[in-house]
């Protein structure tokens, strides 16, 4: 299994900013994904971020609204810029393990004001 | 886009009674997974049941897998206070390593 950490845990924001949310893995990982879980809601899945190349969207994201970077097989990061109130969810990343598991980190919960 | 479908949406039972839940998913998948969350924190995953598997066990945990009808179920026996949380189900829609979640099931068991 993989061990996920990410970066804050929660924050909580005026509209109109930005914020980063780092992820971090204690291995290498060729594939790293994002989600957002609204409130009461189930998780939707943003992006896939591979090492190396452009992160592929699902529909409904866009990567002016979520950049995403991937230096290395270890980190990535997610930014949910120019924050509205509807921004306002929990944001997890998750890996793929050897074993077709896919394993989570703690989230960040984002309040925007 | 979200690919699965729980019921119940809540589940409210004794301690000790038996618990299950049930996914439906609209595609063909390799494989199907069970995760839980408590209240406001990360997925810790259960189980993973493959297309070709009907049926695996983990523990308390029995998952059973209905490819022709594209369902699972999630089976808890014997449930204790501690496994209160929501339960999802995911499906790597058979296109890649992406995972779609289901709409989840709030399982509260009562001591």
């Amino acid at each position: 299994s993989a061990v996920i950490s990410q970066k804050p845990s929660r924050d909580i924001c005026q509209r109109g900013t930005s914020l980063t949310i780092q992820c971090q893995v204690d291995s290498q990982v060729t594939m790293m994904f994002w989600y957002r879980q609204q409130p009461g809601q189930s998780l939707t899945l943003i992006a896939t971020a591979n090492q190396g190349s452009e992160a592929t969207y699902e529909s409904g994201f866009v990567i002016d609204k979520f950049p995403i970077s991937r230096p290395n097989l270890t980190f990535s990061t997610l930014t949910v810029s120019n924050m509205s109130p509807e921004d306002s969810s929990i944001y997890l990343c998750s890996v793929l393990g050897g074993t077709d598991t896919q394993y989570f980190g703690p989230g960040t919960r984002l309040t925007v004001l | 886009s979200q690919q699965g479908e729980e019921d119940p949406q809540a589940l409210s039972i004794q301690e000790g009674e038996n618990a299950t839940m049930n996914c439906s998913y609209k595609t063909s998948i390799n494989n199907l997974q069970w995760y839980r969350q408590n209240s406001g924190r990360g997925l810790v995953h259960l189980i993973l049941i493959r297309s070709n598997e009907r049926e695996k066990h983990s523990g308390r945990l029995r998952v059973t897998l209905d490819t022709s009808k594209k369902s699972s179920s999630l089976l808890i026996t014997a449930s204790r206070a501690a496994d209160t949380a929501s339960y999802f189900c995911a499906t790597d829609a058979n296109t890649g390593n992406q995972f779609y979640f289901g709409t989840g099931t709030s399982l509260t068991v009562i001591p």
